[in-house]
């Protein structure tokens, strides 16, 4: 079993719907969890950075930890055809430097 | 302000070779991670350097090295190179007190071994 799930799609949505993109993860020691976006070509750009269960908003994206059900998701409202990018969950430990990716999910959104 | 920059953009290698990719990190970060990103994959943590130092490594083999210089700069270091060394080379850079610093990727060097 990997240490992180993530599902990679493709998703495809037309423009203004909410999206929900979610990730697993087995290893109880992951405290810090981060979404990335990535653009075709491009590096990750951090997009979210949360450490307690529960919600964090910005703007039109919320951040979801449940460390219960190892369980996080992303949500997206009102998407825009500039949000079409491969979405990259990751995971950090307490005491470690290194981040534990998921696989990246596919999003289009289809104008 | 610059961000993270890595050189080359692009590379193609034979077999057997050694390859080196540079890294310089954000302005006011002094920490350099590589990842190294294969094609549908997340990235996979290769190393962390920290003054100067290596402060952790990935599950990669010895034939991957790197170095930080003084002005915070990085570089890789790939031997013997394996066609399964093909892959996007990330650079991501932070500020190294702050435990909780975020990463801040390069664009990457796209590596391809034949």
């Amino acid at each position: 079993q990997k240490e992180v799930e993530q599902d990679p799609g493709p998703l495809s949505v037309p423009e203004g719907a909410i999206v929900s993109l979610n990730c697993t993860y087995s290893n109880s020691a992951f405290q810090y969890f981060m979404w990335y976006r990535q653009y075709s070509r491009k590096g990750p750009e951090l997009l979210m950075y949360t450490y307690s269960s529960g919600n964090k908003e910005d703007g039109r994206f919320t951040a979801q930890v449940d460390k219960s059900s190892k369980y996080i998701s992303l949500f997206i409202r009102d998407s825009q055809p500039s949000d079409s990018a491969t979405y990259l969950c990751a995971m950090k430990g307490a005491g470690s430097y290194q981040l534990t990716f998921g696989k990246g999910t596919k999003l289009s959104v289809i104008p | 302000d610059a961000g993270v920059t890595q050189s080359p953009t692009h590379l193609i290698k034979t077999r057997g070779q050694q390859v080196t990719l540079r890294c310089s990190p954000k302005s006011g970060h002094d920490t350099v991670s590589w990842y190294q990103q294969a094609l549908g994959q997340g990235p996979q943590f290769i190393f962390q350097y920290y003054e100067e130092e290596e402060r952790q490594r990935g599950n990669f083999p010895d034939r991957f090295s790197g170095h930080q210089f003084p002005n915070y700069s990085s570089e890789l270091n790939v031997n013997a190179l394996l066609l399964g060394d093909s892959a996007l080379y990330l650079c991501a850079s932070s500020f190294g007190r702050s435990y909780n610093s975020p990463l801040h990727f390069g664009n990457g060097t796209r590596l391809t071994v034949t």
